[in-house]
């Protein structure tokens, strides 16, 4: 079945750098990956939608400038979190759809603790 | 705006016994419907969804879920629950024509008890 992969899975950083998450669709192409963000025992808040070959589209709140995302290709998207600080600390999900209204696939997220 | 809210945070159950957990969600138009489960560690996978036809679904391991779309709601049900249901689940709801954004709900941890 349809597998999508997020690199890494585990990621620990100072505040002020910045961080770069990978999402890759393995077997099928992706016009369309979603990125999520998940606190603990809390459910998954859509940040933005990527789209290949054009801007993402951010949900309200979330700040375009601190989380960038880039869908250069058919099979991955990349968001990367810049100026990091704790409370960007979460645990960041990715997921694809093979077309329209597919079931969605996750990626296996990333942990990102920043000290 | 949608949104999908669950009812119960946390239940706790015994071996064999009875499992429904809620799903309401507020949008009048046309959506499609899902079931995610999270064990712990582990990520997101699909349970079951609706798109149409039989409001009824069945999904893996058992499980099922019910559409009644005059109550807006998409109940997950199990017969008899297993100590390996322990897990995280989440209901989530997708706006036709809105391509595979999800909303999802707060989430419900369910417990066995062996």
């Amino acid at each position: 079945g349809a597998v999508v992969s997020q690199h890494p899975s585990r990621v620990i950083c100072k505040s002020g750098t910045s961080v770069k998450i990978e999402c890759r669709s393995l077997d099928f192409q992706a016009t369309t990956m979603f990125w999520y963000r998940q606190f603990p025992k809390q459910s998954l808040m859509l940040m933005a939608t990527s789209n290949e070959g054009s801007k993402a589209t951010y949900e309200q709140g979330v700040e375009k400038d601190k989380f960038l995302i880039n869908h250069a290709s058919l099979t991955l998207s990349t968001l990367t979190v810049t100026s990091a600080h704790p409370e960007d600390s979460s645990f960041y999900i990715c997921s694809a759809s093979l077309q329209g209204n597919s079931p969605l696939h996750f990626g296996n997220g990333t942990r990102l603790t920043v000290t | 705006a949608q949104s999908v809210s669950q009812h119960n945070h946390h239940v706790i159950l015994s071996e064999a016994a009875s499992l429904e957990l809620g799903c309401n969600y507020s949008y009048g138009g046309t959506v499609n419907l899902f079931w995610y489960v999270q064990y712990p560690g582990q990520h997101l996978q699909l349970l079951l969804k609706y798109f149409s036809g039989d409001p009824l679904v069945k999904g893996i391991k058992g499980f099922e879920a019910e559409f009644i779309k005059s109550k807006f709601s998409f109940n997950l049900r199990k017969p008899s629950v297993q100590w390996s249901d322990t897990a995280e689940y989440f209901c989530a709801v997708n706006v036709y024509n809105q391509g595979g954004k999800l909303i999802f709900g707060q989430g419900t941890e369910l417990s066995v008890k062996p």
